[in-house]
């Protein structure tokens, strides 16, 4: 089982519409969860981050953590086609303590469509 | 304010051959890390460097070693460079953890491919 699993997609979704991405994890101390977007050729740029339980908005996108279930999600409200690109799900190792060790999904790939 | 820079952007090596690629961060971080990205595989952790003085291995650190030179350069070096270690290599980095924040910055990576 890999430790931090995403459908690869694509996941096609029409312009104004709520993109919904999901990420599970294996190991339930985990403790720090992060998204970042990475469009093609280019590297990955942080875009949340969520600690606790619950929902975190920031402008257009929402990430939801249930430690209880241990997945996270990322919700694109209004999905612009610059919205486009690959969404990696990245969680804190509960084994790197202050080292702040990552381990990333595969990415799901985001095509929004006019 | 640069953020993570790396060099080279681009490279073609033949088997056998050395190099070695560059990173450094004007964020004052502590902690500094090598991934590599390949189709289908998300990023994997070659080695990091918690803070200036000391490095570890990652998930994948065979074929590589690193140099933590001052608290702003760490530099990954491929020894004798096989068509494996084709991927794309990102730096990144990020402030020392516990309850503060931890997110990671990463450099516009080198494409480096091995014939």
């Amino acid at each position: 089982q890999k430790e931090v699993e995403q459908n690869s997609g694509p996941l096609s979704v029409p312009e104004g519409a709520i993109a919904s991405l999901n990420c599970t994890y294996s190991d339930r101390g985990s403790q720090s969860f992060f998204w970042y977007r990475q469009y093609s050729g280019k590297s990955p740029e942080l875009i949340m981050f969520i600690y606790s339980n619950g929902d975190k908005e920031d402008g257009r996108f929402t990430a939801q953590l249930n430690k209880a279930s241990q997945y996270v999600s990322l919700l694109i409200r209004d999905s612009q086609p610059s919205d486009s690109a690959t969404y990696l799900c990245a969680v804190k190792s509960p084994f790197s303590g202050g080292y702040n060790k990552l381990i990333f999904g595969a990415g799901t790939r985001l095509a929004v469509h006019p | 304010n640069a953020g993570v820079t790396q060099t080279p952007k681009f490279q073609v090596l033949k088997t056998g051959q050395s190099m070695t690629l560059q990173c450094a961060q004007d964020m004052n971080h502590n902690s500094m890390y090598w991934y590599r990205q390949d189709p289908g595989m998300g990023l994997r952790l070659i080695y990091y460097s918690a803070s200036e003085g000391t490095t570890d291995k990652g998930e994948v650190p065979n074929g590589y070693n690193v140099s933590r030179l001052n608290k702003r350069e760490f530099s990954l070096r491929l020894e004798s460079a096989a068509p494996s270690q084709t991927s794309v290599y990102f730096c990144a980095s990020s402030e020392v953890g516990g309850g503060g924040r931890t997110e990671q910055y990463f450099g516009p990576g080198t494409r480096l491919t091995v014939t």
